[in-house]
């Protein structure tokens, strides 16, 4: 049974830069699945990122593209998400999830606040 | 973007009853659309897929039905563990995956 694990600071400031990274188990990164980064707020919803293939191939949220960076490292079986110059409005719930198709597989979730 | 609009947004039912949330795409997704389950402090759970089959381990008391722009997740004989934020998903036209703002099915 895959299992998604996501990591990193739940705390970053203003103008800052966001780092999650998600770790797979129970099955290569390497397979016929994309990768994806969604997040959930009070206020939107649940909302996708984007997401990334092993091979490095990403597609992303038109109206988060210019801040996002999503990358996968095979070795380590993990894939990452990085958004810059946060500001209060991506205080989110931030989960990875895997696309099969659909999300089929996600991540218990992690809070990350955007905060000095 | 599509857009997906869920309603009700607030759902009361008991125990035993039936319980129909809709989905409604502000454009023709032909079947491309799943339902999710969500309870508090969890991730959502992948319920339904392709409008109407159920996923891996899903109870046949859940069913999806639709096409085009409307949609319906039908549980019968609702229990307890039930009672969550619903949610739909397209896929017909990315980037981006678009989500409906969830329908909250509470306890009367």
């Amino acid at each position: 049974q895959v299992q998604l694990q996501e990591s990193g600071p739940g705390l970053v400031k203003p103008s800052g830069t966001l780092s999650l990274t998600c770790a797979v188990s129970g099955g290569p990164i390497i397979s016929s699945n994309w990768w994806s980064w969604v997040r959930q707020t009070p206020l939107k919803g649940l909302e996708w990122i984007g997401e990334i293939y092993h091979a490095g191939t990403t597609t992303y949220n038109p109206s988060l593209k210019s801040r996002v960076t999503i990358s996968v490292d095979n070795s380590k079986n993990e894939f990452s998400l990085r958004l810059d110059s946060v500001t209060a409005a991506d205080t989110a719930v931030y989960y990875c999830a895997r696309w099969g198709p659909y999300f089929d597989h996600w991540g218990q979730g992690i809070l990350v606040t955007v905060s000095s | 973007e599509i857009v997906l609009t869920q309603s009700p947004a607030t759902l009361s039912l008991s125990p035993g009853e039936r319980a129909t949330l809709s989905c409604r795409a502000s454009q023709n997704i032909g079947s491309y659309l799943a339902w999710y389950q969500q309870r508090p402090g969890q991730a959502p759970r992948l319920l339904i897929l392709d409008a109407s089959d159920r996923a891996t381990g899903i109870s046949p008391r859940f069913s999806g039905s639709g096409s085009g722009t409307d949609f319906t997740l039908t549980i019968s004989r609702l229990e307890p563990d039930d009672f969550a934020v619903y949610y739909c998903q397209q896929r017909s036209d990315w980037p981006p995956y678009t989500f409906g703002q969830g329908t909250k099915l509470e306890l009367k």
